[in-house]
């Protein structure tokens, strides 16, 4: 069975300061990985996503994932936070069906 | 191009009615996916769709069902609702089948009481 663990349920971090919120995977295949970010009263929108290849991907707002097979890892970072990055950010393991971890809250502290 | 779209936004139902949900996918995408997002469950799979047909589906009672329309239109339908039924429901459409690697778009959900 597929399961994504975000250990840290909340962050808080101060502008400008750099990020990194933790995901761990259980899968029985190359995973399909993904990263989403929710605001609050909205829907998903996708951060960015690894199939394959390079193991550091790049996503929107300059975020970006580095996939570690030998960890069961997909780590998402960013250099420098802005206030607008606070939000909920989850992970997501899937090929047919997408599971999530339950999430990082992130707080940005001016 | 216009994203995935729920309608409606928000409802209040009241215990042991039935209600319906629309989700209209990205133009061109043929699977849709439905998700219920509880703060105590977190975000979980309902059932999948592609080309009218179930693919796929979660570990939820039977009073949750769907279909798909030959335009892609989708719809869940959850009867004899029950208060643990209040959630976040969201719909997410991608181009193709989910394990064809395809990037999965969600829309702005619709919200659920149940009073």
């Amino acid at each position: 069975a597929q399961s994504v663990t975000q250990p840290d349920i909340h962050i808080t971090v101060s502008e400008g300061a750099s990020l990194e919120l933790r995901c761990n995977y259980s899968y029985g295949a190359t995973p399909y990985l993904f990263w989403y970010v929710q605001s609050p009263g909205q829907g998903l929108q996708l951060l960015l996503k690894y199939f394959s290849g390079d193991t550091l991907v790049q996503g929107i707002k300059g975020f970006e994932a580095e996939f570690k097979r030998s960890q069961s890892s997909f780590n998402l970072r960013k250099p420098s936070v802005h206030w607008s990055d606070a939000a909920e950010y989850f992970c997501a393991v899937g090929a047919e069906k997408l599971t999530f971890g339950t999430g990082t809250r992130l707080t940005i502290i001016p | 191009k216009a994203g995935v779209t729920q309608t409606p936004r928000y409802l209040i139902k009241t215990r042991g009615q039935q209600v319906t949900l629309s989700c209209s996918p990205i133009s061109g995408h043929r699977s849709v996916s439905w998700y219920q997002q509880t703060p105590g469950q977190g975000l979980q799979f309902l059932f999948e769709y592609f080309s009218e047909t179930q693919r796929n589906k979660g570990n939820f009672p039977g009073r949750f069902s769907g279909r798909q329309f030959s335009n892609s239109r989708s719809e869940m339908n959850v009867s004899t609702l029950e208060l643990g039924d209040s959630a976040l429901y969201l719909c997410a459409s991608s181009l193709d089948i989910l394990y064809s690697g395809n990037t999965i778009y969600f829309g702005e959900g619709s919200w659920l009481t149940v009073v």
